[in-house]
């Protein structure tokens, strides 16, 4: 079985200030993980992704993610916030073999100027 | 390139009134997912297809059907649409054996 546990439904953070993300995801098996955004009325849209190598993953928009298997981690972290940050971030985890991913309940965050 | 269409985007029901949700991907995937989105509760499994002729059922199948008659369509049916189906539903593709997921921009979907 495979999930994926979110903190903090939602999350304010300043402009110009570190933003953190947690994930933690169970897997019997190897897993690649994600992270989606989505904005107001759109679609998920795929930020990062770590499924074999480089354990330091690095996104768009300026973001990045560390997968750490002793913690069964994978945070996202961005290092300076901006206001086109605001949105909806979900952390998702796939076992190798599986087809189906498994989704964290998502963060809301949203950005003080 | 499109990528992942749902229409309708928006759609009101009445409680016992039926629709079908329309997904199409211009990708030539092979898998296709439905999910449905509600506050809180991240996105959930409704049904998924591994390929044209098959599906499966996801977390929250009951009260919904599905069907892939073509590769590039992947219909989401209600039968008897209820309250507890009022939610944002998104349609998601990807190829087989790859990563990651494309999604669709979502139906929002209320019923009276």
């Amino acid at each position: 079985a495979q999930s994926v546990t979110q903190l903090g439904s939602h999350v304010s953070v300043s402009e110009g200030a570190l933003v953190l993300l947690r994930c933690n995801y169970s897997s019997s098996v190897p897993p690649y993980l994600f992270w989606y955004v989505q904005y107001p009325n759109q679609g998920l849209q795929l930020l990062l992704k770590y499924t074999t190598g480089a354990t330091l993953v690095k996104g768009i928009n300026g973001f990045e993610a560390e997968f750490k298997k002793s913690e069964t981690s994978f945070h996202l972290t961005k290092p300076s916030a901006h206001m086109s940050d605001a949105a909806e971030y979900f952390c998702a985890v796939l076992s190798y073999g599986n087809n189906r991913l498994a989704f964290g309940k998502g963060n809301q965050v949203v950005v003080i100027p | 390139n499109a990528g992942v269409t749902q229409t309708p985007k928006f759609r009101v029901l009445k409680t016992g009134q039926s629709m079908t949700l329309l997904c199409a991907q211009d990708m030539n995937h092979e898998y296709m997912y439905w999910y449905r989105q509600d506050p809180g509760m991240g996105l959930r499994l409704i049904h998924y297809s591994v390929g044209e002729g098959t599906t499966a059922k996801g977390e929250v199948p009951d009260g919904y059907n599905v069907s892939r008659l073509k590769k590039q369509n992947f219909l989401l049916g209600l039968e008897s649409a209820a309250p507890s189906q009022t939610s944002v539903y998104f349609c998601a593709s990807k190829k087989q054996g790859g990563q990651p997921q494309h999604f669709g921009d979502g139906t929002r979907l209320s019923i009276l």
